[in-house]
């Protein structure tokens, strides 16, 4: 069953900061975030293994609450280049890694000046 | 560099003619994939491959499919049976599963 990805879109103003959130309702092994520009490809982010963990990439951040079965990706101090569509890809709990990595509907960042 | 490759960028078709797409990547990667992307939608698992000469079907196979004679090439063929095929397609692969997967730049299919 597809994630649920919250907001749908959202616009900032550079330097401001963001939360994107990703609830599944089955049990999770993982979560995945991509980020994709428009008319390109998905660009991985980061992935998140176990529960309550947290990871972090300069200014993008995420975290996994197992128990909730949803992960967060925060956005600080966002960039210009921060903008476009941000997807979740959720793998069901099997106690390892699966190949179906099942996707979000996306949430559209828009920065602006 | 290593990467995986997608051709053609655009392609259009007349309704009810067969069409493949290429996918070709060079990381040595054993697990391959096909998604389907339509506006506002997320990316939707057509296939899957776990190595060569084996795939699985994913969540919306019908009127798709797929060959995987060797290691870099996962083609998908789009069928006349597909009802709606104009999309967004894109290929990834993965070392394994649970990994990130790496995408191709994506072909656009437009059938008319």
């Amino acid at each position: 069953q597809q994630p649920v990805q919250s907001p749908q879109a959202v616009i900032l103003r550079e330097g401001e900061d963001a939360v994107i959130n990703c609830s599944s309702s089955k049990a999770l092994y993982s979560v995945h975030w991509y980020r994709q520009k428009h008319g390109e490809a998905p660009v991985f982010l980061m992935i998140l293994l176990k529960g309550g963990e947290q990871k972090g990439h300069e200014k993008i951040s995420a975290s996994f609450n197992e128990k909730k079965q949803q992960s967060s990706l925060y956005l600080t101090a966002s960039q210009l280049s921060y903008s476009g569509t941000y997807f979740c890809g959720t793998d069901p709990y099997s106690g390892a890694g699966s190949y179906q990595l099942t996707f979000g509907k996306g949430t559209k960042l828009s920065v602006i000046p | 560099d290593g990467g995986i490759t997608q051709s053609p960028k655009y392609l259009f078709r007349k309704e009810g003619q067969n069409v493949t797409l290429s996918c070709e990547q060079n990381l040595n990667h054993d697990a391959m994939y096909w998604y389907r992307q339509d506006p506002g939608q997320g990316l939707r698992l057509i296939y899957y491959s776990q190595i060569v000469n084996d795939f699985q079907k994913g969540d919306i196979a019908e009127g798709y499919s797929v060959s995987r004679e060797k290691k870099e090439s996962f083609p998908l063929t789009v069928t006349s049976a597909q009802k709606n095929p104009t999309a967004f397609y894109l290929c990834a692969s993965s070392p394994a599963p649970g990994y990130e997967q790496f995408f191709g730049p994506g072909t656009r299919l437009t059938v008319l």
